[in-house]
This record gives structure tokens, sequence and C-alpha cells, in this order.
């Protein structure tokens, strides 16, 4: 069964650090893109970042660019997220996604909830 | 940067059909996909390539997409269809978009 479970998330203060994973099983791992996607409480979708499957590229909305960086460890299926200068905006759930059918994002995580509050 | 608009809300009549819009510049030139996403869930793809399902997803779920805008639609509404659905483009300078989201009232 394809599964991804993320983990990490926690109570930071805002201007902390914090880093993510996303444990991949049940498929190739290192033949896929992989994304982060995150919701604010109460609010929408938004993509964070993509990293290609052999992690020599990597993107980021503009909202995250230079706070956050993303990578991966194909030889342990786990993709990462890791977020500097955490503000108030960063506090959402998490989730990593990717599509399998090459088509849209059709495997999602159940998600992490980060919470940037003092 | 590249944006996609939809109604916060939409309600229908069980058994009715449900129509939610996306509209984003340019939208029938790009593929569109929608996801339903329930409280405390994980968003699921219900349509994607504009109108392609998915295997597992009922064939009350379609999809159109022309000029500006996409629309999802679902025939014979039933109230487990009760749930935000956001549509979703690929822009080559922001990469995945979202739409806010609709809310779909099955009442």
């Amino acid at each position: 069964e394809v599964q991804l479970v993320e983990s990490g998330g926690a109570l930071v203060k805002p201007g902390g650090s914090l880093r993510l994973s996303c444990a991949a099983s049940g498929f190739t791992f290192r033949k896929y893109w992989m994304n982060w996607v995150r919701q604010a409480p109460g609010k929408g979708l938004l993509w964070v970042s993509r990293i290609t499957g052999d992690a020599t590229s990597t993107m980021y909305a503009d909202s995250v660019k230079g706070r956050f960086t993303i990578s991966r460890d194909n030889t342990k299926n786990t993709l990462y997220l890791q977020m500097n200068s955490l503000t108030v905006e960063d506090t959402a759930v998490y989730f990593c996604t990717f599509s399998l059918s090459g088509y849209a994002f059709d495997i999602w995580g159940q998600g992490t909830m980060v919470t940037v509050s003092s | 940067s590249y944006e996609l608009t939809q109604p916060p809300s939409v309600s229908v009549s069980p058994g009715q059909t449900a129509t939610i819009t996306c509209s984003g510049d340019n939208l029938g030139g790009r593929y569109t996909c929608w996801y339903q996403q329930k409280p405390g869930q994980s968003p699921l793809l219900v349509i994607y390539q504009d109108e392609k399902r998915p295997s597992g997803i009922p064939e009350r779920f379609s999809g159109s997409s022309s000029g500006n805008t996409a629309t999802l639609t679902i025939s014979g509404t039933q109230a487990m269809d009760e749930a935000h659905y956001y549509c979703q483009a690929w822009d080559s300078y922001t990469l995945w978009v979202f739409g806010g989201g609709t809310k779909l009232t099955v009442l």
C-alpha cells in the first residue's frame, strides 16, 4: 500500500526552527517528485515546495523562499522540510503529497500540525 | 502570480446537480484538477486533466474546462458529498496553484 506519514509538527515560538519528516512506503520513492502543501486553520491549500526524485532541483513558494529547505533521503525513503525563521503565518497543517499517476496529487499524507506562537 | 478564483460556497439539495466553478486567466489552456476535502481529512483527488476521474471516484463527479473557467459538476448530489472542493492548476512560475476553495453544502 502506498503511504505517506508526516511527523515533526510542534508548537514553536516565532523566529524558531522545525524540521518536518515524511516517511514514504509502498512505492519506489526515488522515482517521484515530492511536494509539501500546507493549510492554515480554516483556510485553503497552499503549495509550499517540491523536489525532484534525484534531489537536484527544488522550488519554493514565494512566501517561504529563503526560510524553508526541502530535502530527501532516498536511502531512507524520507522527505524533509526544514523550516527556519518561523512566523505566526506559518501556522498550518503540513501535508506531503505527490503524483503517483503523473497527473495530479493523488497521494497525500495525513498531515502534521505546526503552530507558531509565543 | 497566477490566481484561481472559486465561489466561497455553493448549496444544493440532495439529488440535484451541484456546479462549482474555478476561474483563471486562460485556464482552459491548462489542465485543471479538483480535490475534495472533508473536515479533518487530507484532500482527495476527484478530477484530473479537466475531466478524468481517478479509479474509485463515483461517476456522478465530472469536470470540464473552457476559456477562463473550469467546472466541477456533481450529479445526483448526496449528503456524503458535502465538503470543501479545491481546484488546482499548474503555472510555470508559481508551479502548483490552488483555488481558495468552495464549501459545498447539501441541504
